[in-house]
């Protein structure tokens, strides 16, 4: 079935430092793709998405681009903020279904 | 846009009562929901797809006549924890898709319900 692996955190970062947290997947046809972010106490929140290949979802300075070649949609940001500190949720739809697949999440810490 | 609202936010309640969680799309109209259980420092686990007028369809493994579903208006899908015992203590997040468009439409998330049985 479909999946979504994504790099282990926890991941702890200084103010501005660049961001790259890794996912990949596997999926049959061409799955639209996603990174949600959670924030502590809170549901999720989408944060960017892109749907065919080569795509680049980008939002508040995080981008990921669809790679086919390499069944990834890695997250990266230039330089990140405290306010950045939360759970990134890589995860998927496709072949039809609704429902979405997510990777385990990766919590990210960002000291000032 | 594209607000999904969950309530209660919190709940505290004695081991064998039942708990109904609401979850509502506030700005659009929802043919589904979904409804997740987040254990601690762990990913979302789907638990069900709720239809609008029709029965909700339950992953493996999960209780259909212990997390009742209803989803009875567009805009309007309840969990039921029925006879709650301490390990239904978890976090419970529902999820709606808009209706019509492209099949490629994100899920939006309410913000969660810390279920705790005591």
């Amino acid at each position: 079935g479909d999946s979504v692996t994504q790099m282990e955190g926890p991941v702890t970062l200084s103010e501005e430092a660049f961001l790259t947290i890794n996912c990949t997947y596997t999926a049959t046809g061409y799955p639209s793709l996603f990174w949600y972010v959670q924030y502590p106490g809170e549901g999720l929140q989408l944060l960017l998405k892109a749907t065919k290949a080569d795509d680049k979802g980008s939002n508040k300075g995080f981008e990921a681009t669809y790679r086919k070649e390499t069944t990834s949609f890695h997250l990266e940001k230039g330089s990140v903020q405290v306010s950045d500190s939360a759970v990134y949720f890589c995860a998927l739809s496709g072949g039809g279904s609704e429902k979405l697949v997510f990777g385990k999440g990766t919590k990210l810490t960002v000291n000032p | 846009g594209a607000v999904v609202s969950q309530h209660p936010s919190w709940v505290i309640c004695k081991s064998g009562t039942s708990v109904k969680i609401e979850c509502r799309s506030l700005d659009f109209q929802a043919t589904t929901m979904f409804w997740y259980r987040q254990f601690p420092k762990q990913s979302l686990m789907l638990m069900a797809t709720s239809n609008e007028g029709s029965k909700a369809t339950y992953e493996q493994g999960v209780e259909k006549d212990k997390f009742l579903i209803n989803h009875a208006s567009l805009t309007l899908s309840t969990l039921t924890v029925t006879s709650a015992h301490p390990e239904d203590s978890s976090f419970y997040i529902c999820s709606a898709r808009p209706a019509g468009g492209r099949g490629n439409q994100p899920q939006h998330f309410g913000d969660g319900t810390r279920l705790s049985i005591l």
